[in-house]
């Protein structure tokens, strides 16, 4: 069984609308945390945003914030006034608590003018 | 500047050779991790390593070999008995508090 699904191969969004990302996880331990990474077409990973477990705010940096429901095992990501240069494949990972990080199959998000 | 390097960023080999690509962090982490990434998928792990001297096989480990001698290096060898070598490669390094992975810049290896 997958441990992080995102079910949006593909999504096409209007410049300046608010996009999400889904993303669920499948996890045992109690002690885990969730990450956000963005791909351009450079193949260059870059980290958008963490959350914790134990955090009990929604983690927020800039434009993205992380959507966390505990109970429905949910981390998805938001990005408010999408940009032309927010088009990337996102990925989102989760870390258990033996330090391994595993990655979903990614969306690829583009952004028209 | 800190950061995680990869070399090279492309390298060709012919099938049969055994290959290391290099993964260099000074950013003093811990933990550095080797992922592969084939066309339009997402991130598989190979191996991971919490501390010198010591990692685990990750989902895809078979045919690949690592070591960490060093807490800034993590050298992945890729040999003949992978099947499918040719794909990119991803190195990164997480933080003592494990609230951020950073990656290089990868290695694109074509075996053919």
């Amino acid at each position: 069984a997958q441990k992080i699904t995102q079910t949006q191969p593909g999504m096409f969004v209007q410049e300046k609308e608010a996009v999400t990302l889904d993303c669920t996880y499948d996890t045992s331990d109690q002690s885990y945390g969730l990450f956000w990474y963005k791909q351009p077409s450079s193949g260059e990973m870059i980290f958008l945003i963490y959350q914790g477990s134990y955090d009990e705010q929604n983690a927020t940096e800039g434009r993205y914030s992380l959507n966390f429901q505990k109970a429905r095992k949910s981390a998805n990501l938001v990005i408010s006034a999408s940009q032309l240069g927010d088009s990337a494949m996102y990925f989102c990972a989760m870390r258990e608590g033996d330090d391994k990080i595993i990655f979903g199959k990614g969306t690829r998000l583009h952004i028209l003018p | 500047d800190g950061g995680i390097t990869q070399s090279p960023k492309y390298l060709f080999r012919k099938e049969g050779q055994n290959v290391t690509l290099s993964c260099e962090q000074n950013l003093n982490h811990d933990a550095m991790y080797w992922y592969r990434q084939d066309p339009g998928q997402g991130l598989r792990l190979i191996y991971y390593s919490q501390i010198v001297n010591d990692f685990q096989k990750g989902d895809i480990a078979e045919g690949y070999s690592v070591s960490r001698e060093k807490k800034e290096s993590f050298p992945l060898t890729v040999t003949s008995a992978q099947k499918n070598p040719t794909a990119f490669y991803l190195c990164a390094s997480s933080s003592r508090d494990r609230d951020k992975q950073y990656f290089g810049p990868g290695t694109r290896l074509t075996v053919t």
